[in-house]
């Protein structure tokens, strides 16, 4: 099945830096998304490329994709404090999303 | 935006009780819901889909009659942990699916209700 895997990162870094994570999966998909995570706190949708998308804009997010290498890269630019949380992608299959291990950004502010 | 309210946030109980946790999707309806279990510090682990009007899918390894799901509306799905024991304890979150959205499309999602089982 597909499953989205981010690399098992712990980010650290200091506010007004960019923080890139990186996320790569199995198999074909028709989309990938990203979430967040706040401490003890439920997923927020922030961003959805599709498969023949490679660049994808909102805000401060910058999500790439890269279909021949299954993977994609999460940048958020000029961080802040309340960016900190934990980084989830997604990827469709089977009647449901699956969710990566997550990256967890802490911004020193 | 979708806004999914999921209640309790937080509960305690006593070994061998049982405690029910509900999903709404407060502005949309909702076909299909999802339940999902979180460690501290690791991904979401999908327990089960919950169709409205049919039973629940369960994936591999749980218990259904442990983790007993009812979506009896298209707005309401609940969870209920029978005869909870300490490991039991986790944070369960809920997810939504809008009517008519594909199976890859965005979800939303509740606020998550951490269970502790004493």
């Amino acid at each position: 099945s597909q499953q989205g895997e981010e690399d098992p990162q712990a980010l650290s870094i200091q506010e007004g830096e960019n923080a890139t994570m990186n996320c790569s999966y199995k198999t074909s998909i028709n989309n990938l998304q990203w979430y967040r995570q706040n401490s003890g706190r439920g997923l927020v949708h922030l961003i959805l490329i599709r498969s023949n998308e490679r660049e994808k804009h909102s805000g401060r997010l910058r999500v790439t994709l890269d279909t021949s290498k299954k993977s994609s890269s999460l940048l958020i630019t000029a961080s802040r404090a309340a960016d900190t949380a934990s980084y989830f992608c997604a990827t469709g299959g089977n009647n449901r999303l699956a969710f990566g291990k997550g990256n967890q950004v802490v911004v020193i502010p | 935006g979708a806004v999914v309210s999921q209640h309790p946030s937080r509960v305690i109980c006593k070994s061998g009780t049982s405690v029910k946790i509900e999903c709404r999707s407060l502005d949309f309806q909702a076909t299909t819901m999802f339940w999902y279990r979180q460690f501290p510090k690791q991904s979401l682990m999908l327990m089960a889909t919950s169709n409205e009007g049919s039973k629940a899918t369960y994936e591999q390894g749980v218990e259904k009659d442990k983790f007993l799901i009812n979506h009896a509306s298209l707005t309401l799905s609940t969870l209920t942990v029978t005869s909870a024991h300490p490991e039991d304890s986790s944070f369960y979150i809920c997810s939504a699916r809008p009517t008519g959205t594909g199976y890859n499309e965005k979800l939303f999602f509740g606020s998550g209700t951490q269970l502790s089982v004493l």
